[in-house]
């Protein structure tokens, strides 16, 4: 049973553009929703987080929204550019709380490509 | 290097073999996780050590798997009787788990096992 679900899997975008990745979780008990950038021969590495108890979290041109009700939340990449080119992925997990293993599930992950 | 280091960057094995991947994580960090990816998988959870207390072994595919943490730091996972669908890349993760959790996983470079 697959608890995070991401789309598209894949997404090409102009540069200027408007990036958006969303995902889906089932479980109620998540209470953090990171994202994570990966680059091509790279580790993933943290690019930013929400908690359920806001709606939306801004940093520079990255910016989460959360549906809690839908249980549902995305990603936009504002002003798209050729080095936002990577695979992101979504993930969630019920730690944030300081109880569970804080194990990270992750969505199947978005490969984004900027075009010039 | 400060960050979490993973060995062999690549391995090649006939089926059938065992393969050992090692895992240093970052210096004071507690926790240890161990993921897989496989190509449009996302990322696979393995196995979690936090501290001394006994591993989340729940995302582990088979008894063929295994792995353990010595002293609180290195870690090693252990693959017997590698199979063609364990070829994957095996990404190693640390931080530190607080109170309150982190959110931030420090991944490595991951090592890329490919069975033959």
């Amino acid at each position: 049973q697959q608890q995070v679900k991401q789309s598209p899997q894949s997404l090409i975008v102009q540069k200027g553009g408007i990036s958006i990745i969303n995902c889906a979780y089932e479980n109620t008990a998540f209470d953090y929703f990171p994202w994570y950038q990966q680059f091509p021969g790279k580790g993933p590495a943290l690019l930013i987080a929400i908690r359920p108890d806001v709606s939306e979290k801004k940093e520079g041109r990255f910016t989460i929204s959360f549906n809690k009700s839908a249980k549902q939340f995305s990603l936009h990449i504002m002003d798209s550019q050729p080095g936002d080119s990577a695979t992101y992925f979504c993930a969630a997990t019920k730690g944030y709380s300081g109880a569970g293993s804080y194990q990270l599930t992750f969505g199947k992950g978005t490969k984004l490509s900027v075009i010039p | 290097g400060a960050g979490v280091s993973q060995s062999p960057s690549n391995k090649v094995t006939e089926k059938g073999k065992d393969v050992e991947l090692r895992c240093d994580p970052i210096s004071g960090h507690t926790a240890l996780y161990w993921y897989r990816q496989s190509l449009g998988q996302g990322l696979e959870f393995l196995i979690y050590f936090q501290g001394n207390s006994a591993p989340d072994k729940s995302g582990l595919p088979s008894d063929r798997f295994s792995a353990e943490r010595t002293g609180g730091s290195v870690s090693t996972l252990t693959i017997q009787r590698t199979q063609q669908e364990d070829s994957a890349v095996y990404l190693c993760a640390s931080n530190i788990r607080l109170a309150f959790g982190t959110g931030e996983l420090f991944f490595g470079e991951g090592s890329r096992l490919t069975v033959l």
